[in-house]
């Protein structure tokens, strides 16, 4: 089945500055890349979603890019506020479901 | 707020005891998925109904039932609860029967002692 890496597990970064966040899959078929926020006693919020057919897609401060050839997506952050600060997860479609990454928490200091 | 609900919030009860998870799709959604989420095993898919009809299974333990009613909310059983089985359970909407575009509500946290 498919197989979601996610990396780094924890990052760090000073307001105003950007954070990129790194997911791998391995299962050439997959089509869908979403991106999902989660902060502490909620729910995974979407935040954007990539198809297959695209290689990037931006919306405010927010970019997905991907790179089917080499089977990795990213997800940048720009201008980075701390609100910003949570989990972020990365999933890839296979078998009909999606498989999630393990998870980044990111903390922008003020 | 995705527009999604569940309830309970939270729930805490014995080993081997049975509850029931319900959820409520956003408006227009036909399709509900179920995750748990755990800190050793992550976001993992359970189930996903759509139109009252099963769609697809992960992850899911015998244990474990769901079905889908033709209001469209949905119920998660679990029973013989184990206290592995203490963890987050989301559930999630969307409009098709893809896996495209879901949104997850503030999730049920289940304890079990």
């Amino acid at each position: 089945g498919e197989n979601v890496e996610q990396h780094p597990s924890t990052l760090s970064v000073q307001e105003g500055d950007s954070a990129v966040i790194k997911c791998t899959y391995s299962d050439s078929a997959s089509n869908y890349f979403p991106w999902y926020k989660q902060e502490l006693g909620k729910g995974p919020q979407l935040i954007i979603d990539i198809r297959s057919n695209v290689g990037e897609k931006k919306d405010q401060r927010i970019a997905v890019t991907l790179n089917k050839t080499a089977k990795h997506f990213s997800l940048h952050i720009t201008e980075t506020q701390p609100e910003d600060s949570a989990v972020y997860f990365c999933a890839a479609t296979g078998a009909n479901n999606l498989f999630f990454g393990t998870g980044t928490r990111l903390t922008v200091i003020p | 707020d995705s527009g999604v609900t569940q309830t309970p919030k939270h729930l805490i009860t014995a080993t081997g005891q049975r509850v029931t998870l319900r959820c409520s799709p956003r408006s227009g959604d036909l399709s509900v998925y179920w995750y748990q989420q755990s800190l050793d095993q992550g976001l993992q898919f359970l189930i996903q109904y759509y139109n009252g009809e099963e769609r697809a299974k992960g992850n899911i333990l015998e244990r474990f039932s769901a079905q889908q009613f033709p209001d469209l909310h949905s119920e998660l059983n679990l029973s013989s609860l184990e206290l592995g089985d203490s963890a987050l359970y989301f559930c999630a909407s969307s409009v098709s029967s893809g896996v495209y575009e879901q949104y997850f509500g503030p999730g049920t946290r289940l304890t079990v002692t």
